[in-house]
């Protein structure tokens, strides 16, 4: 079975600095993908960065990036220069080739402070 | 924006009873999912339908049904409602990889 783990329920980070979020991974499939979602207090999910099993580099999009590590199975994701605005709880999640559910991590709540 | 919607935001019942939830997916997906986010459980995956079509089933419970329509828009319907089954209801459609999360429906049973 297929099983995210994210070991930090919650971190504080002042306005500026790079944080990065950790997330493990667990399962015997070779091809799967990785996301990473931002649920604000409003309770809204966004999409924030995929990852696929089979991709070379590691994914960018804007001030997120993730830092893929497949023999280590973790998938962090990285945050540039944050701002307030990125305090939120974040998920890192897992689909595998041929099952389209999304399999969740128990995620971090990220706490900018000015 | 996602482009995915969904209504109501926010419901509130007793115990019992019967709601439907309704989900509209972002224009030309084909593929809708609906994910139950309780503070116990976390995020789980209920059910999946593919143009019109039943694809996968997670942790749905037997009062819990879901239905997608040949205009893609889908509902979920849940009876019989209990205290535990309070919990923010999300639907989500798919691009290739991403799904997109609508904001989902607040579901309160008193």
């Amino acid at each position: 079975a297929q099983k995210i783990t994210q070991t930090q329920p919650g971190m504080f980070v002042q306005e500026k600095e790079a944080v990065t979020l950790d997330c493990t991974y667990d399962t015997s499939d070779q091809s799967y993908g990785l996301f990473w979602y931002k649920q604000p207090s409003s309770g809204e999910m966004i999409f924030l960065i995929y990852q696929g099993s089979y991709d070379e580099q590691n994914a960018t999009e804007g001030r997120y990036s993730l830092n893929f590590q497949k023999a280590r199975k973790s998938a962090n994701l990285v945050i540039s220069a944050s701002q307030l605005g990125d305090s939120a709880m974040y998920f890192c999640a897992m689909r595998i080739q041929g099952a389209q559910k999304l399999v969740f991590g128990q995620g971090t709540r990220l706490t900018i402070n000015p | 924006d996602s482009g995915v919607t969904q209504t109501p935001k926010h419901l509130i019942t007793a115990t019992g009873q019967r709601v439907t939830l309704r989900c509209s997916p972002r224009s030309g997906d084909l593929s809708v999912y609906w994910y139950q986010q309780s503070l116990d459980q976390g995020l789980q995956f209920l059910i999946q339908y593919y143009n019109g079509e039943e694809r996968a089933k997670g942790n749905i419970l037997e009062r819990f049904s879901a239905q997608q329509f040949p205009d893609l828009h889908s509902e979920l319907n849940l009876s019989s409602l209990e205290l535990g089954d309070s919990a923010l209801y999300f639907c989500a459609s798919s691009d290739r990889h991403e799904q997109y999360f609508g904001p989902g429906t607040r579901l309160t049973v008193t």
